[in-house]
């Protein structure tokens, strides 16, 4: 079974351009979440999708943030415009269902650089 | 609101040397909680999961971690590292019956000497 693919795994971009990342979930998973991960600190959930629905976006910045899962499988994460500050690891994961005991499984990550 | 302490951002030990890495949690209700390892470069990887049952929770590469509801711990232990434990290591918890949130503690960076 394959695991969480997201791509790219690393981008480099000047601040104020925009940025663009995109994952596929493990076949079956309902349940979709994207991470930012600065550096030396744990993952925080900027939003989770429930199929096509945004069930929690609230640590999500909306102003330069956005994301996007159509027909419920993969997933875009954007930044528009980039700054400095947005120079982290974005990690995408998955889980079969909502509730319960499931499981999150990650990808690999991507790591932006603003300069 | 819940909350994951991992009390040391850095523990060195040597191989074959037995070690600890600490997690405390903090929440009103009843959670599950969960370990990961993540590599140089790579995503997280599920190390081991309390959700429910005993409190000894064994997992992968022979690490364990029991859970202490008293002490609101959930400390992971390996009896005998290798070279190839070196990476960084993650508590998570999440509320039972709450939001599918995982809150993640800082991380402890695991470094195994020769």
């Amino acid at each position: 079974e394959a695991g969480v693919v997201q791509s790219p795994r690393y981008k480099i971009i000047e601040k104020k351009q925009p940025v663009a990342f995109w994952c596929n979930p493990i076949s079956g998973h309902n349940t979709l979440y994207w991470y930012l991960q600065n550096l030396g600190q744990g993952p925080e959930l900027l939003i989770r999708y429930e199929n096509e629905e945004a069930v929690d976006d609230s640590q999500l910045p909306k102003d330069r943030f956005s994301a996007e899962r159509l027909k419920g499988v993969d997933s875009t994460l954007k930044i528009q415009p980039a700054e400095l500050g947005d120079s982290a690891v974005y990690l995408c994961a998955s889980s079969r269902g909502g509730g319960g005991q499931n499981i999150q499984y990650f990808g690999a990550g991507t790591r932006l650089s603003v300069l | 609101a819940q909350s994951v302490t991992q009390l040391d951002s850095q523990v060195p030990v040597f191989e074959e040397a037995p070690v600890e890495l600490r997690c405390n949690y903090s929440s009103s209700v009843s959670v599950y909680l969960f370990w990961y390892v993540q590599y140089p470069n790579q995503g997280l990887q599920l190390l081991l999961k309390y959700l429910s049952g005993s409190t000894l929770v064994k997992g992968i590469n022979g690490f364990e971690a029991e859970f202490n509801k008293s002490q609101t711990s959930f400390h992971l232990r390996k009896p005998s590292v290798h070279i190839s434990d070196t990476a960084e290591y993650f508590c998570a918890a999440r509320l039972q019956g709450g939001s599918e949130k995982l809150v993640f503690g800082k991380g402890t960076k695991l470094t195994v000497n020769p």
